[in-house]
């Protein structure tokens, strides 16, 4: 079965540092390309960041470029997001997600989610 | 960046009725290679997000038939033939074509009348 696990979620101050954790199984990691979502209280979804495997290369939202890092070891089928800088409005649920079916074409969107980790940025 | 806007924001609708969700994009959707990468995502209450269709009218495996997704260019269609119990939560229009990034729309809210 298919299945990402994020990890790492915590209340943390502004100006903090966290790093979140996505533990996947269930398909050869190292074959795709990832993502981080986030979705803040009560609101829609974003795209926080991506990270190729090919390649890569990497995007960030412009509003955690400079203080959000991805990465991905893929040797122990994990992706991470290394959040510093912590602001209030980084405040929501972060899912891991990535694209599989239909070929995998990154185009069409995640079709795997993992169930989410909760950031909280408050004092 | 690509805006996705969607109406309406909230739809309330009776059991076994059909529901109807509209999303327009800032820009044509239409890729270099043809396609047109617009999927829905329905987001049920205390769940992740779920991919529902993709490239506009494209059903993803287990996905119910009374779910089907049409429009080109700029404007797309979610419809529901008729409306169950656990269709209840919120619906996302995105669009890949300008990936990335990925934009969402700002999501409808289906609940039961």
């Amino acid at each position: 079965e298919v299945q990402l696990v994020e990890s790492g979620g915590d209340l943390v101050q502004p100006g903090g540092s966290l790093r979140l954790s996505c533990a996947a199984s269930g398909f050869t990691f190292s074959n795709y390309d990832m993502n981080w979502v986030r979705q803040a209280p009560g609101k829609g979804l974003e795209l926080v960041s991506y990270i190729s495997v090919t390649t890569g290369g990497t995007y960030y939202a412009d509003s955690v470029k400079g203080r959000f890092t991805i990465s991905r070891d893929n040797a122990k089928n994990s992706l991470y997001l290394q959040m510093n800088s912590l602001r209030d409005e980084d405040t929501a649920v972060y899912y891991c997600a990535l694209t599989i079916a239909a070929g995998g074409a990154i185009r069409n969107g995640m079709d795997v989610w993992g169930q989410g980790t909760t950031v909280t940025v408050s004092s | 960046d690509v805006v996705m806007t969607q109406s309406p924001l909230s739809l309330p609708v009776t059991l076994g009725q059909p529901a109807s969700i509209s999303c327009r994009s800032s820009q044509g959707l239409v890729y270099s290679d043809g396609n047109t990468y617009l999927s829905w995502f329905q987001q049920r209450p205390g769940q992740s997000p779920r991919r529902l269709i993709y490239k506009v009218s494209n059903r993803d495996s287990g996905v119910p038939d009374r779910f089907s997704g049409s429009g080109s260019g700029t404007d797309f269609t979610l419809k529901i033939s008729r409306v169950e119990a656990e269709d209840v939560g919120v619906y996302y229009c995105m669009q890949g074509t300008h990936w990335p990034p990925y934009t969402f729309g700002q999501g409808t809210k289906l609940e039961i009348k």
